[in-house]
């Protein structure tokens, strides 16, 4: 099971939206609606903030926003904030009922 | 409140075994599947393995299955990581998570960090 593909590094302006995509085939993202995103601030472990492609857990976010295309889901960060430079990554289910993770993008916030 | 407490770091050399542990508590530890996710340092994550504790039904990353073991005991409401012989390349955190409706990580523990070297 190959890991999702994701861009390495994102970066935006204070106030900006932006979005990282998140590729993978249709044996994990195209065919199953469980595609969840993590938070990694340096030396802290993940945190959820979006679950089942478009949910937002409690606590998390209004300006995280998930969408699923195909093979691609991607995530938006709206009001991009200093606090939301971290890594992110994608996870998603697999045919052979495991689980995947993206490759892991560093959001910079300029 | 939803707890996932981890075991502490250990040093070990290439070769020996190693058993680390997350004890799960705050919810309904038996019918929650929960598993373990590999970081090396300066690298990203990477799904292992997942087990059921009401039946121990185990799921395995191809990457991983043979290499480590998945367990748990539901009498103590804990899951384990087993190495039977380490190699340098198992330095890395280890983060025990437990899924929601077997589909996402829901809560993560504060990671275990494992150094294997001679």
């Amino acid at each position: 099971q190959s890991a999702l593909t994701q861009p390495a590094s994102v970066s935006g302006s204070p106030g900006q939206a932006i979005t990282i995509s998140c590729t993978g085939t249709r044996t994990d993202i195209g065919s199953y609606d469980y595609v969840s995103w993590y938070q990694q601030h340096p030396d802290k472990a993940p945190k959820l903030i979006i679950y089942d492609v478009t949910s937002r857990p409690s606590g998390s976010s209004n300006r995280f926003s998930g969408s699923k295309s195909g093979n691609t889901a991607s995530l938006t960060i709206s009001g991009l904030q200093v606090d939301d430079e971290a890594d992110y990554y994608c996870c998603s289910f697999t045919d052979t009922r495991t689980y995947v993770f993206g490759t892991g993008t560093k959001v910079t916030v300029l | 409140e939803v707890q996932l407490e981890q075991s502490g770091a250990e040093v070990r050399k290439p070769g020996e075994s190693l058993k680390i542990s997350c004890k799960g508590s705050g919810y309904n530890f038996l019918n929650n599947w929960i598993g373990w996710v590999r970081q090396v340092p300066g690298k990203g994550l990477e799904w292992m393995a997942i087990v059921y504790p009401a039946d121990s039904d185990v799921r395995y990353s191809p990457s991983f299955e043979g290499h480590v073991t998945i367990s748990a005991d539901k009498s103590i409401n804990t899951a384990y990581l087993h190495w039977s012989s380490l190699k340098a390349s198992d330095t890395a955190i280890y983060y025990c998570t437990k899924l929601a409706n077997a589909a996402y990580m829901d809560f993560w523990g504060k990671g275990t960090t494992v150094i294997v070297s001679s």
